[in-house]
């Protein structure tokens, strides 16, 4: 299956809000509200930011928030933080029971 | 608290056998409900799911390895392994294990990860 698409990277200023798409097809992002976003710093473990497109796990700032339209996945950090600097990667279910991912967006708070 | 902790050898030659193991801390794998993955990343690229163990021992994985892939667990150790055999240059990326709570891609908890190189 073909990795789901990111933007490279993107920016934003400190308090300023940005979003990283994430876009698949009907048979991944599209088919199912199975989609996960993961933030690593250099160095670090990925970490669980939102799972079933919209959910937080416990302990993950409410200034992280995720959506879905269509084929295509969203994640949204309003109030940037210094902190968010980091790799982000979506995940999704496909219709062939596998998991994919992004290619990565890396974030640089300026 | 979960942890998972990656282990085995940085470097494997090529056509032979990668092997690595991860061990759980902090929750036993045979306490049901959980599928233990593995998952790698190439050097500047993204992630790649390679494949699942359930407790039971059923496993699934990705088509792109699965000629390749076996992955085993060993419960009253508390660990869960990966071997990837003919290995290629390809094949050189770090490896994470990961936990997913659902089996639908929700990888609550990680390791740390740990770089293979193949090379002669």
């Amino acid at each position: 299956q073909s990795a789901l698409t990111q933007p490279a990277s993107v920016s934003g200023s400190p308090g300023q809000s940005i979003t990283i798409s994430c876009t698949g097809t009907s048979s991944d992002v599209g088919g199912y509200n199975y989609v996960s976003w993961y933030q690593r710093h250099p160095g670090k473990a990925p970490k669980l930011m939102i799972y079933e497109v919209s959910n937080r796990p416990s302990g993950v700032s409410n200034r992280f928030s995720g959506s879905k339209s269509g084929n295509t996945a969203s994640l949204t950090i309003s109030g940037l933080q210094a902190e968010d600097e980091a790799d982000y990667y979506c995940s999704s279910y496909t219709s062939s029971s596998t998991l994919v991912f992004g290619g990565g967006t890396k974030l640089t708070v300026l | 608290q979960v942890q998972l902790q990656e282990s085995g050898p940085g470097l494997v030659k090529p056509s032979q056998t990668l092997s690595l193991t991860c061990t759980v801390s902090g929750g036993s794998i045979s306490s049901g409900g959980y599928y233990w993955n593995w998952i790698r990343q190439h050097p500047g690229k993204g992630l790649e799911w390679i494949g699942y163990i359930y407790y039971s021992g059923s496993t699934y994985y990705n088509p792109s390895l699965k000629s390749r892939v076996t992955i085993s667990v060993d419960t009253s150790k508390n660990q869960f392994s990966l071997k990837l055999s003919s290995v290629t240059a390809a094949d050189t990326a770090v490896y994470y294990c990961a936990r997913d709570g659902r089996g639908y891609g929700r990888f609550d908890y990680w390791g740390q990860g740990t770089l293979v190189t193949v090379s002669s």
